[in-house]
């Protein structure tokens, strides 16, 4: 059980664009939802929190406005990159963690890469 | 400052052997330490999570050990196998922040035949 599913597991596209990730729990109904970023050879970094259906809480430095976040069901989050720059490139992972539990199940990832 | 430190870096040791890998963490409010796998190009997986009153854990060949006073903990790998290469991350949860992670960089383990 306690699994999380992430699509697509990989996306290539042109500067300027945006491309929606999303993250899904199959077995659970997820009530908050974690989104990281990976870069090679560093450590997960936590970009936001979601709260079924309320705002996502962003982590200092990192632009909401570039990376929306929406946590409308209790199973679906999506990460939706904005205007992508090669910059933007990067290993983004999501987990989730069903009410009342302290275990925070990941996803397996996204790898995004833009050309 | 939260931060979990981990070392070795890396590591290479030979099939079948045994390894140990240490954190030491300055987090606090202390809520539980949790050790992953994480496989090139996945997602991290859970081997053990521990609270503060747990001293060791086992999955299988992983076993955790925790130090609460020293703030340190360790996962021993037993009769390692090729398939135990992976980045191996030590997490501390904050009691606060609900229950905000705090990941250490990883250490990268490689089994040789």
């Amino acid at each position: 059980g306690a699994v999380v599913s992430q699509h697509p597991s990989w996306v290539i596209c042109k500067s300027g664009t945006s491309v929606k990730i999303e993250c899904r729990s199959l077995d659970f109904q997820a009530t908050t939802m974690f989104w990281y970023r990976q870069f090679p050879k560093q450590s997960l970094m936590l970009m936001a929190t979601s709260n079924e259906g309320s705002k996502a809480t962003y982590e200092q430095g990192v632009e909401k406005d570039k990376f929306l976040i929406n946590h409308a069901s209790l199973t679906l989050s999506t990460l939706t990159v904005t205007s992508a720059h090669p910059e933007d490139s990067s290993f983004y992972i999501c987990s989730a963690r069903d009410l009342g539990g302290i275990e925070q199940y990941f996803g397996p990832g996204t790898r995004l890469t833009v050309t | 400052k939260n931060q979990v430190e981990q070392s070795p870096q890396s590591l290479i040791i030979l099939e079948g052997k045994n390894c140990t890998l240490q954190c030491n963490y300055t987090v606090s409010p202390f809520s539980n330490l949790r050790w992953y796998k994480q496989d090139t190009g996945r997602g991290p997986v859970s081997l053990t999570i521990m609270t503060f009153s747990e001293n060791t854990k086992s999955n299988g060949r992983y076993t955790a050990t925790l130090d609460a006073d020293t703030k340190q903990s360790s996962l021993h790998i037993t009769a390692s196998q090729l398939s135990d290469s992976a980045s191996y991350i030590c997490v501390v949860s904050l009691m606060e922040y609900g229950n905000k992670l705090v990941f250490g960089a990883g250490t990268i383990l490689r089994v040789k035949s």
